[in-house]
């Protein structure tokens, strides 16, 4: 069974810094992974969507990573914005199946 | 892409009542998933919708308690049963465009049920 996990489970930086927020997955045989981002109260923002033969994808500020050997992805986002702050969640498609499993999500907060 | 509206976005209901929330999408699909997300928790897949025939449900969920409809290829339905405090949740509508690429979330319904 696929577990997904994320780490940390909270996170408070200031303006400025740049962070990664680290996914790691219990079973390598997936399809893609996607990073979502989720505000308070609101749905699932789609941010960037990996394919398991791609190392990386880039989204402005943001750039995600897949080491499918490993079952780890990071998420980095550079020169982190008040208006970063959400909850932040990755998801993997097990390979063979149409559903995402998701992760725990890593609840960031930037402080101006 | 695709832009997923869903209605209601948000009730309080009373114990033992049911609630049916819909999902409405711009574009035809041929999949689409409803998922729960409870109190301070990840999501979690409840069933998978194919227009024209029986919903797919996971683990945990039974069709009893949340019956899907799926009329056509940009509208489907989830009802909540006979509802308890335990469902009060955060519930999302999912479409997957292109055939297991980015997969598109609805703003979701947030459930409180007393």
């Amino acid at each position: 069974k696929q577990e997904v996990t994320q780490i940390p489970a909270a996170l408070s930086v200031p303006e400025g810094e740049n962070l990664v927020l680290n996914c790691s997955f219990t079973d390598s045989a997936i399809y893609n992974l996607q990073w979502f981002r989720q505000d308070p109260g609101k749905g699932l923002t789609s941010l960037l969507l990996i394919q398991s033969s791609q190392r990386e994808q880039t989204s402005g500020r943001l750039n995600a990573s897949l080491d499918k050997s490993s079952g780890r992805s990071t998420l980095y986002i550079a020169a982190s914005q008040p208006g970063d702050s959400a909850t932040y969640l990755c998801a993997v498609r097990p390979t063979g199946f149409q559903k995402l499993v998701f992760g725990t999500g890593t609840r960031l907060l930037v402080s101006p | 892409s695709a832009v997923i509206s869903q209605k209601p976005s948000r009730d309080i209901c009373q114990r033992g009542t049911s609630l049916t929330i819909q999902c409405q999408v711009d574009s035809q699909v041929t999949m689409m998933f409803w998922y729960r997300q409870q109190p301070g928790q990840s999501l979690t897949l409840i069933a998978t919708a194919n227009q024209g025939s029986e919903a797919t449900y996971e683990s945990g969920f039974v069709i009893d308690k949340f019956p899907i409809s799926r009329p056509n290829l940009t509208f489907s339905t989830l009802t909540v049963s006979n509802m308890s405090p335990e469902d009060s949740s955060i519930y999302l509508c999912s479409v997957d465009k292109g055939g297991r690429e980015t997969q598109y979330f609805g703003p979701g319904t947030r459930l409180l049920v007393l």
